[in-house]
């Protein structure tokens, strides 16, 4: 079945760009009508969804990170991307990639997340 | 602040029966599905529950879920320890060009 893991550096500078990469086995990144997504989790706090991309390379970002926040696809290597840009402490996570699937039933489409990696964390400071 | 609301934390004893509410807007639960996922320490959330109801393959059928209106709840019959657990529901919302939301979370306790 699909496996995602996410890789990364593991400390980052405050105003430095985050970047991390999610790697997909166990099938291909564009086969099926799926979007990747990347969603944090600060220590002992909720779930954030960041952004999504499909396969065609369309985008949707999260309003309120959507001016720092890039997300690519390399469908050669079966991998996508986070770039987020001018980080600070607050930025501290733990960052997850998941494979947004679903159904479509009567022209609306119904989804949700499905796997996910297993997470990585990212700490902002000097 | 979470956009979608619910209560920080929950408990029950083994073979209780627990409900987790999940509260939303028109724009979020109103318009679209509600998705529950369970999170065991440590580890990597996982879907719990699709489609406002639907479990997938391999999650036992003492979980439940339900929709009404702009609300959501979990339901866990036959409350186990393994079920300790934090649990989060989330929507599709429809607003600023669309984007997922999530609630806050809630810690179940088994006592």
């Amino acid at each position: 079945q699909v496996q995602l893991q996410e890789s990364g550096p593991g400390l980052v500078k405050p105003s430095q760009t985050l970047s991390l990469t999610c790697t997909v086995s166990g099938g291909s990144i564009s086969s099926g009508s799926y979007y990747w997504s990347w969603i944090r989790q600060p220590a002992g706090k909720g779930l954030e969804w960041i952004g999504r991309i499909y396969t065609s390379g369309s985008t949707n970002y999260n309003p309120s990170l959507k001016s720092r926040v890039t997300i690519s696809v390399d469908t050669s290597k079966n991998q996508f991307s986070l770039k987020l840009s001018s980080v600070t402490a607050a930025d501290t996570a733990v960052y997850y990639c998941a494979r947004e699937g679903g159904i479509a039933v009567a022209g609306t489409t119904y989804n949700w997340f499905d796997p996910w990696g297993q997470g990585t964390l990212v700490t902002v400071s000097s | 602040q979470s956009v979608l609301t619910q209560p920080p934390s929950a408990s029950g004893t083994p073979g209780q029966r627990v409900t987790i509410s999940c509260s939303g807007s028109s724009s979020n639960i109103g318009s679209n599905t509600v998705n529950w996922y369970q999170q065991l320490p440590g580890t990597a959330p996982k879907l719990l529950i699709y489609s406002n109801n639907q479990r997938p393959s391999g999650v036992p059928d003492r979980f439940s879920g339900s929709k009404s209106g702009t609300s959501a709840s979990l339901a866990i019959s036959g409350l186990q320890s393994e079920d300790e657990a934090d649990y989060y529901c989330a929507a599709w919302d429809d607003s600023l060009n669309g984007h997922w939301v999530f609630g806050g979370g809630t810690k179940l306790t088994v006592l």
